[in-house]
Protein backbone atom coordinates (compact mmCIF):
# COMPACT_ATOMS: atom_id res chain seq x y z
CA UNK A 1 0.00 0.00 0.00
CA UNK A 2 2.28 2.74 -1.38
CA UNK A 3 0.05 5.74 0.49
CA UNK A 4 0.50 8.82 -1.53
CA UNK A 5 3.19 9.16 -4.33
CA UNK A 6 4.42 12.38 -5.33
CA UNK A 7 7.42 12.88 -8.11
CA UNK A 8 9.71 14.30 -8.85
CA UNK A 9 11.37 14.63 -5.38
CA UNK A 10 13.27 17.36 -6.56
CA UNK A 11 13.49 19.77 -9.73
CA UNK A 12 15.18 22.96 -10.81
CA UNK A 13 13.69 25.31 -13.16
CA UNK A 14 14.14 28.05 -14.92
CA UNK A 15 12.02 31.55 -14.69
CA UNK A 16 9.11 30.89 -17.45
CA UNK A 17 9.31 26.97 -17.57
CA UNK A 18 6.26 25.11 -17.06
CA UNK A 19 6.29 22.00 -15.41
CA UNK A 20 3.54 19.34 -13.74
CA UNK A 21 4.19 17.93 -10.00
CA UNK A 22 2.80 14.54 -9.74
CA UNK A 23 0.54 12.87 -7.05
CA UNK A 24 -0.83 9.96 -7.04
CA UNK A 25 -2.95 7.83 -4.22
CA UNK A 26 -3.94 4.48 -4.17
CA UNK A 27 -6.44 4.50 -0.86
CA UNK A 28 -8.93 5.44 -2.77
CA UNK A 29 -9.73 8.49 -1.34
CA UNK A 30 -12.27 11.42 -2.58
CA UNK A 31 -10.14 14.29 -1.42
CA UNK A 32 -6.96 15.46 -2.84
CA UNK A 33 -4.91 18.59 -2.06
CA UNK A 34 -1.73 20.86 -2.55
CA UNK A 35 0.07 22.77 -0.31
CA UNK A 36 3.12 24.93 -0.36
CA UNK A 37 5.50 24.99 2.69
CA UNK A 38 7.86 28.04 3.23
CA UNK A 39 9.56 28.71 5.82
CA UNK A 40 7.52 31.45 8.75
CA UNK A 41 4.71 30.80 6.54
CA UNK A 42 3.64 27.71 7.51
CA UNK A 43 1.38 24.91 5.28
CA UNK A 44 -0.65 27.27 2.42
CA UNK A 45 -3.51 24.96 0.36
CA UNK A 46 -3.00 26.24 -3.13
CA UNK A 47 -5.89 23.93 -4.75
CA UNK A 48 -8.23 20.71 -3.84
CA UNK A 49 -10.60 18.53 -5.32
CA UNK A 50 -13.46 16.71 -3.58
CA UNK A 51 -13.52 14.60 -6.51
CA UNK A 52 -13.02 13.64 -10.03
CA UNK A 53 -13.91 16.45 -12.09
CA UNK A 54 -14.01 18.93 -9.29
CA UNK A 55 -11.58 21.23 -8.37
CA UNK A 56 -11.62 24.25 -6.22
CA UNK A 57 -8.84 26.96 -5.45
CA UNK A 58 -7.14 27.57 -2.03
CA UNK A 59 -5.20 30.53 -0.24
CA UNK A 60 -2.37 30.89 -2.87
CA UNK A 61 -3.73 29.36 -6.20
CA UNK A 62 -1.89 32.23 -8.29
CA UNK A 63 0.40 30.82 -11.09
CA UNK A 64 -0.82 27.24 -10.39
CA UNK A 65 -3.17 24.58 -12.16
CA UNK A 66 -4.95 21.23 -11.47
CA UNK A 67 -7.36 18.94 -12.77
CA UNK A 68 -8.69 15.69 -11.50
CA UNK A 69 -9.73 13.72 -13.91
CA UNK A 70 -9.53 10.18 -11.78
CA UNK A 71 -9.87 9.37 -8.39
CA UNK A 72 -6.39 8.17 -8.29
CA UNK A 73 -4.23 11.49 -9.59
CA UNK A 74 -4.30 15.03 -8.95
CA UNK A 75 -1.60 17.07 -10.52
CA UNK A 76 -0.20 20.33 -10.04
CA UNK A 77 0.66 22.29 -12.75
CA UNK A 78 3.04 25.38 -12.97
CA UNK A 79 2.51 27.39 -15.68
CA UNK A 80 5.15 29.70 -16.01
CA UNK A 81 7.86 29.64 -13.42
CA UNK A 82 8.33 32.73 -11.02
CA UNK A 83 11.17 32.61 -8.16
CA UNK A 84 8.26 33.21 -6.18
CA UNK A 85 7.11 29.70 -6.39
CA UNK A 86 10.36 28.28 -4.85
CA UNK A 87 8.80 25.87 -2.14
CA UNK A 88 8.69 22.81 -0.92
CA UNK A 89 5.12 21.16 -2.01
CA UNK A 90 2.76 18.51 -0.44
CA UNK A 91 0.26 16.33 -1.86
CA UNK A 92 -2.60 15.08 0.87
CA UNK A 93 -5.32 12.83 0.36
CA UNK A 94 -8.29 12.09 2.75
CA UNK A 95 -11.67 10.39 2.83
CA UNK A 96 -13.84 13.70 2.94
CA UNK A 97 -12.56 17.06 3.68
CA UNK A 98 -13.35 17.32 7.39
CA UNK A 99 -14.39 13.30 9.17
CA UNK A 100 -10.91 11.48 8.35
CA UNK A 101 -7.50 11.90 8.80
CA UNK A 102 -5.27 12.92 5.94
CA UNK A 103 -2.23 11.14 4.59
CA UNK A 104 0.81 13.35 3.00
CA UNK A 105 3.22 12.44 0.32
CA UNK A 106 6.99 12.81 0.63
CA UNK A 107 6.87 16.38 -1.29
CA UNK A 108 8.47 18.04 -3.99
CA UNK A 109 11.36 20.52 -3.03
CA UNK A 110 11.22 22.94 -6.27
CA UNK A 111 13.54 25.60 -6.81
CA UNK A 112 12.99 28.56 -9.71
CA UNK A 113 16.52 30.32 -10.48
CA UNK B 1 -12.36 31.19 9.78
CA UNK B 2 -10.48 28.48 11.77
CA UNK B 3 -7.07 29.30 13.47
CA UNK B 4 -4.47 27.12 14.92
CA UNK B 5 -2.32 28.08 17.17
CA UNK B 6 0.65 26.08 18.86
CA UNK B 7 2.64 26.75 22.14
CA UNK B 8 5.56 26.81 22.53
CA UNK B 9 7.27 27.45 18.89
CA UNK B 10 10.09 25.88 20.07
CA UNK B 11 11.31 23.60 23.05
CA UNK B 12 14.58 21.98 24.35
CA UNK B 13 14.63 19.20 27.06
CA UNK B 14 17.13 16.68 28.28
CA UNK B 15 16.76 13.41 27.24
CA UNK B 16 14.32 10.94 29.35
CA UNK B 17 12.05 14.04 30.22
CA UNK B 18 8.40 13.94 29.57
CA UNK B 19 7.13 17.21 28.07
CA UNK B 20 3.48 18.42 26.78
CA UNK B 21 3.11 19.73 23.57
CA UNK B 22 -0.05 22.50 23.20
CA UNK B 23 -2.31 23.11 20.47
CA UNK B 24 -5.54 25.32 20.42
CA UNK B 25 -7.73 26.03 17.49
CA UNK B 26 -11.32 29.12 17.29
CA UNK B 27 -13.83 26.75 15.66
CA UNK B 28 -14.78 24.29 17.89
CA UNK B 29 -17.25 22.51 15.27
CA UNK B 30 -14.57 19.91 14.19
CA UNK B 31 -14.94 16.02 14.09
CA UNK B 32 -11.26 15.38 14.52
CA UNK B 33 -7.89 16.94 15.04
CA UNK B 34 -4.51 15.25 13.74
CA UNK B 35 -0.73 15.69 15.27
CA UNK B 36 1.62 15.02 12.69
CA UNK B 37 5.80 14.79 13.21
CA UNK B 38 7.87 16.90 10.42
CA UNK B 39 11.63 16.00 10.50
CA UNK B 40 13.88 18.67 8.80
CA UNK B 41 13.74 17.68 4.90
CA UNK B 42 11.07 15.94 5.15
CA UNK B 43 7.13 15.17 4.66
CA UNK B 44 4.62 14.77 7.55
CA UNK B 45 3.64 11.69 9.67
CA UNK B 46 0.84 11.37 11.20
CA UNK B 47 1.09 10.53 14.38
CA UNK B 48 -2.40 10.59 16.22
CA UNK B 49 -5.97 11.12 15.12
CA UNK B 50 -8.21 12.33 17.94
CA UNK B 51 -11.56 11.93 16.97
CA UNK B 52 -13.82 14.56 18.98
CA UNK B 53 -15.62 12.04 20.34
CA UNK B 54 -13.15 10.73 22.11
CA UNK B 55 -11.08 12.21 25.25
CA UNK B 56 -7.68 10.75 24.70
CA UNK B 57 -6.02 8.66 22.10
CA UNK B 58 -2.46 6.72 22.75
CA UNK B 59 0.67 5.53 20.60
CA UNK B 60 3.46 4.12 22.22
CA UNK B 61 4.89 6.92 24.14
CA UNK B 62 2.49 9.31 22.84
CA UNK B 63 -0.92 10.51 23.85
CA UNK B 64 -3.11 13.24 22.51
CA UNK B 65 -6.17 14.81 24.50
CA UNK B 66 -8.70 17.03 22.92
CA UNK B 67 -11.28 19.16 24.92
CA UNK B 68 -13.40 20.62 21.48
CA UNK B 69 -15.05 23.02 24.27
CA UNK B 70 -12.13 24.87 25.54
CA UNK B 71 -11.13 24.64 22.06
CA UNK B 72 -7.28 22.64 22.96
CA UNK B 73 -5.61 19.67 22.34
CA UNK B 74 -2.22 18.64 23.44
CA UNK B 75 0.21 16.12 22.74
CA UNK B 76 2.15 14.23 25.46
CA UNK B 77 5.60 12.41 25.05
CA UNK B 78 6.65 10.28 27.88
CA UNK B 79 10.59 9.63 28.64
CA UNK B 80 11.99 11.61 25.26
CA UNK B 81 14.28 10.42 23.44
CA UNK B 82 16.79 12.18 20.44
CA UNK B 83 14.99 10.62 17.81
CA UNK B 84 12.03 12.56 19.29
CA UNK B 85 13.48 15.99 17.86
CA UNK B 86 11.45 16.96 15.24
CA UNK B 87 8.71 19.75 14.34
CA UNK B 88 5.60 18.81 15.71
CA UNK B 89 2.01 19.84 13.86
CA UNK B 90 -1.30 20.31 14.64
CA UNK B 91 -3.47 20.56 12.46
CA UNK B 92 -7.51 20.96 12.47
CA UNK B 93 -10.17 19.96 9.38
CA UNK B 94 -12.84 21.52 8.84
CA UNK B 95 -13.43 23.18 5.42
CA UNK B 96 -9.96 22.53 4.82
CA UNK B 97 -7.12 21.29 6.85
CA UNK B 98 -5.42 24.35 9.16
CA UNK B 99 -2.36 23.46 10.06
CA UNK B 100 -0.60 25.47 13.58
CA UNK B 101 2.78 26.75 12.92
CA UNK B 102 4.51 24.10 14.82
CA UNK B 103 6.88 23.23 17.46
CA UNK B 104 10.11 22.45 16.97
CA UNK B 105 11.43 20.22 19.50
CA UNK B 106 15.07 18.64 20.32
CA UNK B 107 15.89 16.77 22.93
CA UNK B 108 19.52 16.41 24.05
CA UNK B 109 21.29 13.30 24.88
Amino acid sequence: NAGVTQTPKFQVLKTGQSMTLQCAQDMNHEYMSWYRQDPGMGLRLIHYSVGAGITDQGEVPNGYNVSRSTTEDFPLRLLSAAPSQTSVYFCASSRDTSRHGYTFGSGTRLTVV
Amino acid sequence: KQEVTQIPAALSVPEGENLVLNCSFTDSAIYNLQWFRQDPGKGLTSLLLIQSSQREQTSGRLNASLDKSSGRSTLYIAASQPGDSATYLCAVPLSRLTFGEGTQLTVNP
